[in-house]
């Protein structure tokens, strides 16, 4: 069966400091990948998907970046966090077009 | 075009009633309308989902009707219970679009 982690569950950093969040599938091969974005009590703002090895499409110009090194493999990264960078980050998978997705539970981070 | 407008914002319904939430789309490609339920500081789960050559399907207390010539759906929770309590999503996608477009999600509270 597939399943997605996601890593890690929480997270508190100062402003400045570089970031990166994993993400990693099993038992499927190409999935499309995606980074969402939630603040509070709000929606599902897509940032980055990508749809093969080193293919990354950026929906929300920002100070994140986004890199998929393996086929399963998913990194969302920051050089310099701002406090507007603080929020849920979920990480998804879908095996094509016009199907489900199955987001991972998701990294809380908290930029101070 | 893209859009998918999703209503109420919130709702809060009794114990063992009905909960209704609406979404409406604009761009006639779209295929595929899944609903997603969402509990606090977890990621999103696909409930169910609908594809427009069918005007109705349930699963358990969970229905989606779709209504294809007003570009319309919604999703029905039958006997309605304190642990449905969620945010819940709509979405929808295309054939040649890997993204889904979301609603704004509905906060449902039920009061027991």
């Amino acid at each position: 069966s597939q399943t997605i982690h996601q890593w890690p569950a929480t997270l508190v950093q100062p402003v400045g400091s570089p970031l990166s969040l994993e993400c990693t599938v099993e038992g499927t091969s190409n999935p499309n990948l995606y980074w969402y974005r939630q603040a509070a009590g709000r929606g599902l703002q897509l940032l980055f998907y990508s749809v093969g090895i080193g293919q990354i499409s950026s929906e929300v110009p920002q100070n994140l970046s986004a890199s998929r090194p393996q086929d399963r493999q998913f990194i969302l990264s920051s050089k310099k966090l701002l406090l507007s960078d603080s929020g849920f980050y979920l990480c998804a998978w879908s095996v094509r077009q016009g199907s489900g997705y199955t987001f991972g539970s998701g990294t809380r981070l908290t930029v101070v | 075009q893209q859009q998918v407008k999703q209503s109420p914002q919130s709702l809060i319904v009794q114990k063992g009633g009905i909960s209704i939430i609406n979404c409406a789309y604009e761009n006639t490609a779209f295929d595929y309308f899944p609903w997603y339920q969402q509990f606090p500081g977890k990621g999103p789960a696909l409930l169910i989902a609908i594809r427009p050559d069918v005007s109705e399907k349930k699963e358990g207390r969970f229905t989606i009707s779709f209504n294809k010539s007003a570009k319309q759906f919604s999703l029905h929770i039958m006997d309605s219970q304190p642990g449905d309590s969620a945010t819940y999503f709509c979405a929808a996608s295309g054939r040649g679009n890997y993204q889904l477009i979301w609603g704004a999600g509905t906060k449902l509270i039920i009061k027991p």
